[in-house]
This record gives structure tokens, C-alpha cells and sequence, in this order.
């Protein structure tokens, strides 16, 4: 079955230091995988995405990505959290055509000055 | 080019009440998504267009009715409103492969 996990379900860390969101997911096929956040009261904004190629992936907002095929892992990291990063995080999974897009139940991300 | 806009953005229902959400979108796109999103459950797909004229149901139809009026414009029905539908419902549209999601519509059934 097709199914994305995001093991933590929420994160506090202070500002300045270093971020990693984990994800993993289940997929029949080469997946498309994809990272979003989403602030309160809004929907969701994508960080970056994985197709192919280059299995560390670079985003908006100074995110990036390792995409691990052996672990069926799609990590985000950050190498110095601002407090404006706080907001909540979905790893999601996916096809061609978008189709049937899997989201991860989300990481809320808490920043502590 | 607004994107994609969804109305209204807050409503209050009783049980038993209907209403329907609507979504445009300016993006010239085939497919259009409704999800519902939910705390610790993450966003679940409740129906699906991937093209004018074509409907199918995703993960959690059941209490909703969608119509995909003209390529613009998908809207979601709810016939008989349930507190179980208490929810954020969100309208997507898909390019080629990432996502686009609509401001969210927050609906409260007492």
C-alpha cells in the first residue's frame, strides 16, 4: 500500500540551530516526492520537490532534501532555523499526473528564541 | 492570476443543513482536487477531476457530491451536513507534477 510517515509530530528547536524533518514512505512505482509547508490559517506552500537526478534536492527558504532509495526516505533538513520557519511541515508522495497525491499527517514545527 | 480561490473562507452549519464549496482556478489545468484536512490525520482526498466532464472518488467520498462545472470550476456538495465533517476542506490543482492548493474553506457543524 501506498503511505507516507512522518514519525514526528511535532519539533521544537531553538533559533539558529540546525533542522531535520523524517519522512518515509511506501510506493509502488519511481515515486515524485514533494515537501510542503503550510502556516496557520493558510494552505499549503511547496518547499521542494524530487523527480530524479541529483538525489539532494535544493528549495525555497534555504530547505533541502536527501532523497535515500534504500532507506525509502525523503528527509528535509535546514541547516540554521529562523523563528519564521515555525509552521508545519507535509512530506507527500506521488505519480505522473499528480494523481492521488499521499500526504504525511505533518510535523509542526515549534522555533524557541 | 489569482490561482486558485475557493469560497467562502469560514461558514457554520447545523446538522442536516447543505451548502456547497466552490473553487476556481486560473491556472489553465486539467485535474482539480478536494481535500479535507484534519489534525494528525494529514490531508485526505475526497474527490478528484482530471478532466472537465470526469468525476471520481477519492479516499473519504461518502457525504459528498462534487461537480466539475467547466474546466475553471469544480464545487463540493455537502447534502446533509454531519459534525463528522467538521473540517478544513481545501480545493487543489495539479500542473505536470507538484500541487497548488487553494486559501482553505473552515467549516463547523454543530
Amino acid at each position: 500500500a501506498q503511505s507516507v510517515t512522518q514519525p514526528d509530530i511535532h519539533i521544537t528547536v531553538s533559533e539558529g540551530a540546525s533542522l531535520e524533518l523524517r519522512c518515509n514512505y511506501s510506493y509502488g512505482a519511481t515515486p515524485y516526492l514533494f515537501w510542503y509547508v503550510q502556516s496557520p490559517g493558510q494552505g499549503l506552500q511547496l518547499l521542494l520537490k524530487y523527480f530524479s537526478g541529483d538525489t539532494l534536492v535544493q528549495g525555497i527558504k534555504g530547505f533541502e532534501a536527501e532523497f535515500k532509495r534504500s532507506q525509502s526516505s525523503f528527509n528535509l533538513r535546514k541547516p540554521s532555523v529562523h523563528w519564521s520557519d515555525a509552521a508545519e511541515y507535509f512530506c507527500a508522495v506521488g505519480g505522473t499526473g499528480g494523481f492521488k497525491t499521499i500526504f504525511g499527517a505533518g510535523t509542526r514545527l515549534f522555533v524557541k528564541a | 492570476n489569482a490561482g486558485v480561490t475557493q469560497t467562502p473562507k469560514f461558514q457554520v452549519l447545523k446538522t442536516g443543513q447543505s451548502m456547497t464549496l466552490q473553487c476556481a482556478q486560473d491556472m489553465n489545468h486539467n485535474s482539480m482536487y478536494w481535500y479535507r484536512q484534519d489534525p494528525g490525520m494529514g490531508l485526505r482526498l475526497i474527490y478528484y477531476s482530471a478532466s472537465e466532464g470526469t468525476t471520481d472518488k477519492g479516499e473519504v467520498p461518502n457525504g459528498y457530491n462534487v461537480s466539475r462545472l467547466n474546466k475553471r470550476e469544480f464545487s463540493l456538495r455537502l447534502e446533509s451536513a454531519a459534525p463528522s465533517q467538521t473540517s478544513v476542506y481545501f480545493c487543489v490543482t495539479t500542473g505536470e507534477y507538484e500541487q497548488y492548493f487553494g486559501p482553505g474553506t473552515r467549516l463547523t457543524v454543530t
